[in-house]
């Protein structure tokens, strides 16, 4: 069922850098790709997602950019902050979710 | 609060013993869905519903494992004659369309 690869497993980070986690996918039928965060003991939250139509979405500090004849997509966190630590996950969707091996972000004041 | 509710959050249970897990989407989410997390790897697919049909159980999904939605609103997730490598977070989400709402999950320990 691994049909998204998630790049780095771990990044740290300092406050006010940028954070940039990679994915890659194999099932071209995929039609939506989110990003989601975890902090521990809780369930996953929906952060930022893009449409393969297009090649950048950008919300606040986050941003996707999507290629798609490469089949990859990346997070990009400007102003990286300690709140943002988490573990991020980007999926893949067809008529559900799959989801990559997740990135644990540090990052440090 | 009108997220996706999951209850138990905690459940400890012996092995061979059966457990059920609820979970209660966001009010008119049509679709539901279950996943597994362990410890250090994203979310694992088990099966969702359109409705009250189960459109897709997983190959994870061994027979042990059944769910229901009856009426097309919560959903059980029933694992009989649990084993150590049942332990995990499970996790149930809800969507209308192609957003999908987790809630905080029902993490399962067999001792």
């Amino acid at each position: 069922q691994q049909q998204v690869k998630q790049s780095p497993q771990s990044l740290i980070v300092q406050k006010g850098g940028i954070s940039i986690i990679n994915c890659a996918y194999e099932n071209t039928a995929f039609d939506y790709f989110p990003w989601y965060q975890q902090f521990p003991g809780k369930g996953p939250a929906l952060l930022i997602a893009i449409r393969p139509d297009v090649s950048e979405k950008k919300e606040g500090r986050f941003t996707i950019s999507f290629n798609k004849s490469a089949k990859q997509f990346s997070l990009h966190i400007m102003d990286s902050q300690p709140g943002d630590s988490a573990t991020y996950f980007c999926a893949g969707d067809t008529d559900k979710l799959i989801f990559g091996t997740g990135t644990r972000l540090q990052v440090f004041p | 609060d009108t997220g996706v509710s999951q209850d138990p959050r905690h459940k400890i249970t012996k092995r061979g013993q059966n457990v059920t897990f609820r979970c209660d989407p966001i009010s008119e989410h049509n679709r539901l869905y279950w996943y597994r997390q362990t410890l250090g790897q994203g979310p694992e697919f088990l099966t969702y519903f359109q409705n009250e049909a189960q459109l897709e159980k997983s190959r994870l999904l061994s027979n042990r494992f059944s769910a229901e939605r009856p009426k097309g609103s919560f959903s059980t997730l029933e694992i009989q004659r649990t084993e150590q490598g049942d332990s995990a977070m499970y996790l149930c989400a809800s969507s209308l369309t192609v957003e999908a709402f987790f809630g905080q999950g029902t993490r399962l320990t067999v001792v």
